[in-house]
């Protein structure tokens, strides 16, 4: 059974500094990960999806790789901001024929200016 | 191009009643999936529609239900509401079926039930 692990639940940095989420799945037998931004009781925003065949995507700030042999990803945040403040959750997909994605339970994010 | 829109925002009933959730998503996209988010358990997914079928379901007892229209809006129903089935309700639309295509959330549906 894939389970996806995000570790620390909690994190709170001083505003500029460069910064590493963390995300584990067992399964490495994945199709696809992506990444997600939640702001308290709102819904979720997709950051980046990474295919199980690239290494890394990019979107402005923000850069998250993938290493399936390993089970992990990681998503660095370059020059924190308070607005980067929020949950960032992974989520994994198995295969191609699903929607289904699986979470992890957060790394909540507190940027402090 | 709007987002994915979920009605209503926010709910209340009591045990024993039933609700019904409607999302509709971004247009063009035709698989929605529904989650659900609860401080406990986090997100976990309850269904899949594409193209008016179900292609997947979570592990939910039989009082979790759902349908997909025509033009893709989705429905999911609760029946006999229990105090557990309080949460956050997410709905997702996606272009293509199921991982091949990012997935974008609509702001949810707060229940709580009394």
């Amino acid at each position: 059974k894939q389970e996806v692990t995000q570790i620390p639940a909690a994190l709170s940095v001083p505003e500029g500094e460069n910064l590493v989420l963390n995300c584990s799945f067992t399964d490495s037998a994945i199709y696809n990960l992506q990444w997600f931004r939640q702001d308290p009781g709102k819904g979720l925003t997709s950051l980046l999806l990474i295919q199980s065949s690239q290494r890394e995507q990019t979107s402005g700030r923000l850069n998250a790789s993938l290493d399936k042999s390993s089970g992990r990803s990681t998503l660095y945040i370059a020059a924190s901001q308070p607005g980067d403040s929020a949950t960032y959750l992974c989520a994994v997909i198995l295969s191609s024929n699903t929607g289904k994605l699986i979470f992890g339970q957060g790394t909540t994010l507190q940027v402090k200016p | 191009k709007a987002g994915v829109t979920q009605t209503p925002r926010y709910l209340i009933k009591t045990r024993g009643q039933q609700v019904t959730l409607s999302c509709s998503p971004i247009s063009g996209h035709r698989s929605v999936s529904w989650y659900q988010q609860t401080p406990g358990q986090g997100l976990q997914f309850l269904f899949e529609y594409f193209s008016e079928t179900q292609r997947n379901k979570g592990n939910f007892p039989g009082r979790f239900s759902g349908r997909q229209f025509s033009n893709s809006r989705s429905e999911m129903n609760v029946s006999t509401l229990e105090l557990g089935d309080s949460a956050l309700y997410l709905c997702a639309s996606s272009w293509g079926v199921g991982g091949r295509s990012p997935q974008f959330f609509g702001p949810g549906t707060r229940l709580t039930v009394l």
